[in-house]
Order: structure tokens, then sequence, then C-alpha cells
């Protein structure tokens, strides 16, 4: 079955420290894997996906297919990094991405 | 183009009820697609649509659920007989492509408590 695993509910990170937010996923075959963020009274968007090979505001993911995860990282958190986090996949043949339950990032003064 | 819009932004009404919401994607956007997400949980997928065809249900969308896009622009995503446990946050994203990889666009989300 397809699943998406955020094991983090909130993760408190002081600023300027390393973020790191885990994703693991359960997919027989070829995902694509996406981060999506949602900030306070902000709309759900796309933060990046991993065939892109991007850094975007600082974060990048790194697919480890053996470990079947894709954690998102950010090598100094700053305070505007704090929002919902989740993690995301859909396969090649689905038409349908699934969602993480998501990881609340905080980041602490 | 302001983005996706969703009306209504918030919705009360009593369980049996009847209650449609309403979608509007990014201009020229062909695929729409709808979410549900309860608290606590991401979202869910319930539906897309290429164009006016419907192409993919959930097993989430009960036979209480329906949802159309006649033109190809709009949608609407109708409730019959609404239940306490449909209470939820109901999210459309648009996207330009052919496939479920291209960047889609959520709107701000329905709302729904039922009482």
């Amino acid at each position: 079955a397809q699943r998406v695993t955020q094991p983090e509910k909130l993760l408190s990170v002081f600023k300027g420290a390393p973020v790191e937010l885990k994703c693991n996923y359960s997919y027989s075959g070829s995902p694509e894997l996406f981060w999506y963020v949602q900030y306070s009274r902000q709309r759900l968007q796309l933060l990046l996906r991993h065939i892109s090979r991007e850094s975007i505001k600082g974060f990048t993911a790194d697919l480890n297919k053996g470990e079947t995860s894709f954690h998102l990282k950010k090598p100094f958190a700053q305070e505007e990094d704090s929002a919902m986090y989740y993690c995301a996949l859909s396969g090649s043949r689905d038409d349908k991405i699934i969602f993480g339950k998501g990881t609340r990032l905080h980041i602490l003064p | 183009d302001t983005g996706v819009s969703q009306d209504p932004r918030h919705k009360i009404t009593k369980r049996g009820q009847n209650v449609t919401f309403r979608c509007d994607p990014i201009s020229e956007h062909n695929r729409l697609y709808w979410y549900r997400q309860t608290l606590g949980q991401g979202p869910e997928f319930l539906t897309y649509f290429q164009n006016e065809a419907q192409l993919e249900k959930s097993r989430l969308l009960s036979d209480r659920f329906s949802a159309e896009r006649p033109k190809g622009s709009f949608s609407t995503l109708e409730i019959q007989r609404t239940e306490q446990g449909d209470s939820a946050m109901y999210l459309c994203a648009s996207s330009f492509g052919l496939a479920v990889a291209d960047t889609q666009y959520f709107g701000p989300g329905t709302r729904l408590t039922v009482l």
C-alpha cells in the first residue's frame, strides 16, 4: 500500500540550528516525492520535488530509495521557516498525490 | 489572476442537509483536484478532473458526494445528507499539464462544520 509517514508532529528548532524533517514512504515502484508547505494563514504550496533536485529557500531533500526516505533539510533555520510541512508522493502510474500527516516546524528565537 | 478561489470559505450546516462548494481554478489549468483535510491529517485525495472529464474518484467519495466540472472551468462538490463525519476542510487545487507531478496550486479551502 502507498503510504507516507512523517514521524514527528512537532519539531522545535532554534534559529540558526540545522533542520531535518523526516519522511519515509512505502510504494512498490518508482514514486515521485514532494514537500509541500503551509505558512500561517496561507495556502498549501509546493516547496520542492525530488525530480527537480533543487534548493528552495535553502531547503533540500534527497531521495534515498534504499531507506525509502525523503528527508527535508536546511543547514540554518530562520524564523520565517515556521510552518506546517507535508511530505507527499505520487506514483508514475497514479493520478493522485498521497500526503503525510504533516510536521509543524517551530523556529525558536 | 488571483489564483485558485473557493466559495464559500466557511459553511455551517445541520446534519442531513445538502451543501455545495465551488472551486474556480487558475485560468487555462486543465486539471482540477478535490481534497479533504481533517484535523491532524494531511490532505486526502477525493477526485480529479482533466478538463470536464472526471477521471478518478477515491473510495472516500461515497455515493453522497458528487463533483462536476461541466465546462472544464469551475467545479462544484456537492455533499448530500451531510453527516457529522463530513466536517472537514475541503481543498481544491488546479494544475496545467497531463501529470499529477505538475505543480498543483491550492485554493484557500472551504471549512465545513456539520452540527
